[in-house]
């Protein structure tokens, strides 16, 4: 079975820009997370999604969005980037909330 | 939130088990363990989790103490492949936004 795939792996922007990060889950898991993670914060949680309704949101400015489509595919928008949402944005799938999440290869996102 | 402590790095010989220790004295009763680990910023990869039991799978065995303060991840033949950092993270049943990876340990597998 495919694992969480995540596009794009890189991604160079600029201050100000806004960037759109696409997650495909593991086939038949409904569930998709996203995460930050950065040298000095670790790994923070952003938002949840299931059955293209958010369930859950971390602690981050309403610069951050997600949406989740009918097909449990799942996409983040930040939106005028700062120099400090560099980071490795990961997505997670499970087949329903609260069970065992597989992470996908992440994006590496660097605002310059 | 229950949090976990881990040694910052271990070294493990090739071939040997390695034995990697986690303190989670804090831990409530609904509250899993669970074991990832990141190789090089690559997206984290699930190992095992537990709550009170002992588990092995394919890749690792979880040692849970019968107080649940403390879990060991055994990887019973270590290979370089398995060098990585491991995270030890405790997990609410209930309570998704605590996912909380801590800093992890970094175990470094020599020929």
């Amino acid at each position: 079975k495919a694992g969480v795939t995540q596009t794009p792996r890189y991604l160079i922007k600029t201050r100000g820009q806004q960037v759109t990060l696409s997650c495909s889950p593991i086939s038949g898991h409904r569930s998709v997370s996203w995460y930050q993670q950065t040298p000095g914060q670790g790994l923070q949680f952003l938002f949840e999604y299931f059955s293209e309704t958010q369930r859950n949101k971390g602690n981050f400015p309403g610069r951050f969005s997600g949406r989740q489509f009918s097909n449990s595919r799942s996409e983040m928008n930040v939106s005028t980037l700062e120099l400090g949402d560099s980071a490795l944005y990961l997505c997670a799938s499970s087949f329903r909330p609260l069970e065992t999440q597989y992470f996908g290869p992440g994006t590496r996102l660097l605002v310059l | 939130d229950a949090k976990t402590t881990q040694p910052p790095s271990m070294d493990c010989a090739e071939g040997r088990a390695a034995n990697l220790p986690c303190n989670h004295s804090t831990i409530s009763g609904n509250e899993y363990v669970y074991w990832y680990r990141q190789i090089h910023s690559q997206g984290p990869q699930y190992i095992i989790h537990g709550l009170k039991n002992n588990e092995t799978n394919e890749m690792a065995s979880l040692i849970i103490t019968e107080d649940r303060k403390s879990s060991t991840l055994i990887l019973p033949h270590a290979t370089l492949r398995d060098t990585a950092v491991y995270y030890c993270i405790v997990r609410p049943l209930y309570n998704f936004n605590k996912f909380y990876f801590g800093s992890g340990t970094k175990l470094n597998v020599k020929p």
